[in-house]
């Protein structure tokens, strides 16, 4: 079936440093991924997101990138502040079967001033 | 836009009770999802409205589990002779339709908190 992987778990960085987060899908017919921060007691705000028409986004301190031919796309956050500390989910779906998401275990990231 | 609401934001309840969520999508979106949040893990898809056709159920959707949206706005997502493991956050995503632009994107709401003593 559907399935999103996502490492680390966990991820720790000094303020200023930069940190990246993997996720792979097994769904080949997947064309959307978007990543969403979730701060305790919240829901999940979307940060960033792509499609499968394109291999990487960019948005301030945030990029997205994606290799369809592996199956994994990658968040990286560059200059990190300690308002950047909470859990961040990946998620892949196919649009065209209802856009149900399929969410990544989440990572916990810390950034440490 | 206000954004999605949930309402009860918590909801303590006895082992056996029926309890009953509301979700109140961004005005306009025609798409509605319901997901399951455990502690430690991602969400997880339980079912979608389109308009007030519901299209799709996971098989975590027990039969205990029933969701409406009569008009195509709110929703409701009710649980019958609730379980421990019932114990969940319980979120309502909307996405607006195709004329809105960007129909894949999902926007969540604060989560409706469970437990189940």
């Amino acid at each position: 079936g559907e399935n999103v992987e996502q490492h680390p778990s966990t991820l720790s960085v000094q303020e200023g440093d930069s940190a990246v987060i993997k996720c792979t899908y097994s769904d080949s017919a997947s064309n959307y991924f978007p990543w969403y921060k979730q701060e305790l007691g919240k829901g999940p705000q979307l940060i960033i997101d792509i499609r499968s028409n394109v291999g990487e986004k960019k948005d301030q301190r945030i990029a997205v990138t994606l290799n369809k031919t592996a199956k994994h796309f990658s968040l990286h956050i560059t200059e990190t502040q300690p308002e950047d500390s909470a859990v961040y989910f990946c998620a892949a779906t196919f649009y065209n079967q209802g856009g149900k998401l399929i969410f990544g275990q989440g990572t916990e990231l810390s950034v440490k001033p | 836009d206000t954004g999605v609401s949930q309402d009860p934001r918590h909801k303590i309840t006895k082992r056996g009770q029926n309890v009953t969520f509301r979700c109140d999508p961004i005005s306009e979106h025609n798409r509605l999802y319901w997901y399951r949040q455990t502690l430690g893990q991602g969400p997880e898809f339980l079912t979608y409205f389109q308009n007030e056709a519901q299209l799709e159920k996971s098989r975590l959707l027990s039969d205990r589990f029933s969701a409406e949206r009569p008009k195509g706005s709110f929703s409701t997502l009710e649980i019958q002779r609730t379980e421990q493991g019932d114990s969940a956050m319980y979120l309502c995503a909307s996405s607006p339709p195709a004329s809105g632009g960007r129909t894949d994107t999902q926007y969540f709401g604060p989560g409706t908190r469970l437990t189940v003593l």
